[in-house]
């Protein structure tokens, strides 16, 4: 069946450096990818999305690429803060079979940043 | 506009019980979908509802179960507590449910079974 593979964490970075969270999927026909973001105590926002291969999604410094010739959305931004620590789920919804409204999550990548 | 809100927030139960959680969706928004939150399991799709039919289910026993209102407004339901039913249970509304439509989370709802 489908599936969402993240890279394991926690990821410990300092404030400042470069992020990549790796995401890879497995699924028919042509879903679309999304990263959520999870703050302690409160329920996932939507960080970026793209809904065909090669979109690029991006928001508030980040952003992830569609690469459907590597079934990869990884997530990366250029300069993290200690407000980014949190933890990202990769996730799809569609392809040949799931349908829409069902939303399969990777199992989140702790991300914690210091000053 | 108003965000997906979940009632209540925490709840307490033992082992037999039943529960019933609450969702209010973004308003306009038709599509309500469950998930279930555990550290072992991560994040699980436990089903979505679309003009009040159930159209897509996740792979929970049948003690699960939910329905959707005429409002669009839904309950989930579990039977028969167990403790690994202890999780987060995550609310989310789209506009139509679509594969590249946005699901929008609530806060959850904590579920802890004694």
């Amino acid at each position: 069946g489908d599936s969402v593979t993240q890279m394991e964490g926690p990821v410990t970075l300092s404030e400042e450096a470069f992020l990549t969270i790796n995401c890879t999927y497995t699924a028919t026909g042509y879903p679309s990818l999304f990263w959520y973001v999870q703050y302690p105590g409160e329920g996932l926002q939507l960080l970026l999305k793209a809904t065909k291969a090669d979109d690029k999604g991006s928001n508030k410094g980040f952003e992830a690429t569609y690469r459907k010739e590597t079934t990869s959305f990884h997530l990366e931004k250029g300069s993290v803060q200690v407000s980014d620590s949190a933890v990202y789920f990769c996730a799809l919804s569609g392809g040949g079979n799931n349908q829409g409204g069902k939303l399969i999550f990777g199992q989140g990548t702790e991300l914690s940043v210091k000053p | 506009k108003a965000g997906v809100t979940q009632t209540p927030r925490y709840l307490i139960k033992t082992r037999g019980q039943q529960v019933t959680l609450s969702c209010s969706p973004i308003s306009g928004h038709r599509s309500v979908s469950w998930y279930q939150q555990t550290p072992g399991q991560g994040l699980q799709f436990l089903f979505e509802y679309f003009s009040e039919t159930q159209r897509n289910k996740g792979n929970f026993p049948g003690r699960f179960s939910g329905r959707q209102f005429s409002n669009s407004r839904s309950e989930m339901n579990v039977s028969t507590l167990e403790l690994g039913d202890s999780a987060l249970y995550l609310c989310a509304s789209s506009f139509l449910g679509g594969s590249t439509d946005t699901q929008y989370f609530g806060p959850g709802t904590r579920l802890t079974v004694l």
